[in-house]
């Protein structure tokens, strides 16, 4: 079954710099790729999605990813932080593997924006 | 436009009481998931329906049961809770994986 590897379970930044979310993925295939942000006590967003177009992907709130095949990576990056970016993010993959392709799931990285 | 109704928001169960999570979504997505989410874990995969009419086991399916009772719901019982079964429930839905996924606010469960 695909699956990702999220480094870092905390980050933390200040304000203004930039933020670095690692995200790797084992598949054999080209595999579905997604982010997620999750604010604390809500559900959680969908920031952006690889799905095999353009390897570099522009998402909501100022975030983006790129897709490296070479090293199996999908890493989230935005140039500034801001103090509502401190949220917990996932990084997510789909199993192609089972029916639905369900997503799974890395286990979060929480980021803490500092002043 | 509501997107992913789940209930209740908050329940508290004794060891080996039953309860039924509902999940309703008015998007009419084909695919609906349910998730648990613990500290450290991430989510983590209960069970799914890839199209009205079929459920699926995910990783971890041990202790509960679903019904995909049409296009709209899918509902997730816990026929006795265990303290194991402590977390947070989410429901999701989708009209395809590639589109990603629409989640509720989630049901946050504590059994004692």
């Amino acid at each position: 079954a695909q699956s990702v590897t999220q480094l870092g379970s905390h980050v933390s930044v200040s304000e203004g710099a930039l933020v670095l979310l690692r995200c790797n993925y084992s598949s054999s295939v080209p595999p579905y790729l997604f982010w997620y942000v999750q604010y604390p006590n809500q559900g959680l967003q969908l920031l952006l999605k690889y799905t095999s177009a353009a390897t570099l992907v522009k998402g909501i709130n100022g975030f983006e990813a790129e897709f490296k095949k070479s090293e199996t990576s999908f890493h989230l990056t935005k140039p500034s932080a801001h103090m509502r970016d401190a949220a917990e993010y996932f990084c997510a993959v789909s199993d192609m593997s089972n029916s639905g392709y369900a997503l799974n799931f890395g286990k979060g990285t929480s980021l803490l924006v500092t002043p | 436009n509501a997107g992913v109704t789940q209930t209740p928001k908050f329940q508290v169960l004794k060891t080996g009481q039953s309860m039924t999570l509902q999940c309703a979504q008015d998007m009419n997505h084909n695919s609906m998931y349910w998730y648990r989410q613990d500290p450290g874990m991430g989510l983590r995969l209960i069970y799914y329906s890839a199209s009205e009419g079929t459920t699926d086991k995910g990783e971890v399916p041990n202790g509960y049961n679903v019904s995909r009772l049409n296009k709209r719901e899918f509902s997730l019982r816990l026929e006795s809770a265990a303290p194991s079964q402590t977390s947070v429930y989410f429901c999701a839905s989708s009209v395809e994986t590639a589109y990603g996924y629409t989640f509720g606010s989630g049901t946050r469960l504590t059994v004692v």
